[in-house]
């Protein structure tokens, strides 16, 4: 069974600090993996998404990929209030299109 | 910018009858895919379409669900005979590519009483 992990949280945090959010996968075959951001109620949108080691950046949002390790992880500069919101890890698999989800992190930016 | 749609919002039925929740794709997508999440739960795969066929379906698409394309814009789910365990939130999501990112829709919340 393919799994995604992540720590459920809450994780807390100051307005302004930097947020770290890690995610660790079991299929040492998967390529492609993403990082969407749900609202209590809402649909999974779309944060970023990471094909190669290394970082990528977009704005506030890194994300940082080490294969090897199996270990993906998004970084949140300059938290808000407003990135209050569950955080879900999405991966790829190797040999289909769909996407394995963890159950993903909960953060909190306290004003 | 372009969004995938779906249609109810929000459907409440009894169990054992059928239910058909409607999608519209993002329009140059041709990857369709319908996820869902039980309250508190993961985001589970159900089914990917491409080519108005089925690419790959999980274990929960028994044969009470089928999915199609009636008219080339729609992409539809069907539940034939609803159970108390399919109440879910039904997220329907299409892609340009396989391999490339998915995009959600707002989903359906369906509530089998």
């Amino acid at each position: 069974q393919k799994e995604v992990e992540q720590n459920s949280g809450p994780l807390s945090v100051p307005e302004g600090a930097i947020a770290s959010l890690n995610c660790t996968y079991s299929d040492r075959g998967s390529q492609s993996f993403f990082w969407y951001r749900q609202y209590s109620g809402k649909s999974p949108e779309l944060i970023m998404f990471i094909y190669s080691n290394g970082d990528k950046e977009d704005g506030r949002f890194t994300a940082q990929l080490n294969k090897a390790s199996q270990y993906v992880s998004l970084l949140i500069r300059d938290s808000q209030p407003s990135d209050s919101a569950t955080y879900l890890c999405a991966v790829g698999e190797d040999s289909s299109y769909k996407l394995i989800f963890g159950s993903g992190t909960r953060l909190l930016v306290r004003p | 910018e372009p969004e995938v749609t779906q249609t109810p919002s929000h459907q409440v039925t009894q169990m054992g009858q059928e239910v058909i929740l409607r999608c519209v794709p993002i329009s140059n997508h041709l990857y369709f895919y319908w996820y869902r999440q039980i309250l508190g739960q993961k985001v589970e795969f159900l089914v990917s379409f491409y080519n108005n066929e089925i690419s790959e379906k999980s274990e929960i698409f028994d044969d009470q669900f089928s999915v199609e394309r009636p008219d080339g814009s729609n992409f539809t789910l069907k539940i034939r005979s609803t159970k108390l365990e399919d109440s879910a939130m039904y997220f329907c999501a299409t892609g340009q590519t396989g391999e490339e990112t998915q995009y959600f829709g707002p989903g359906t919340r369906l509530l089998v009483l």
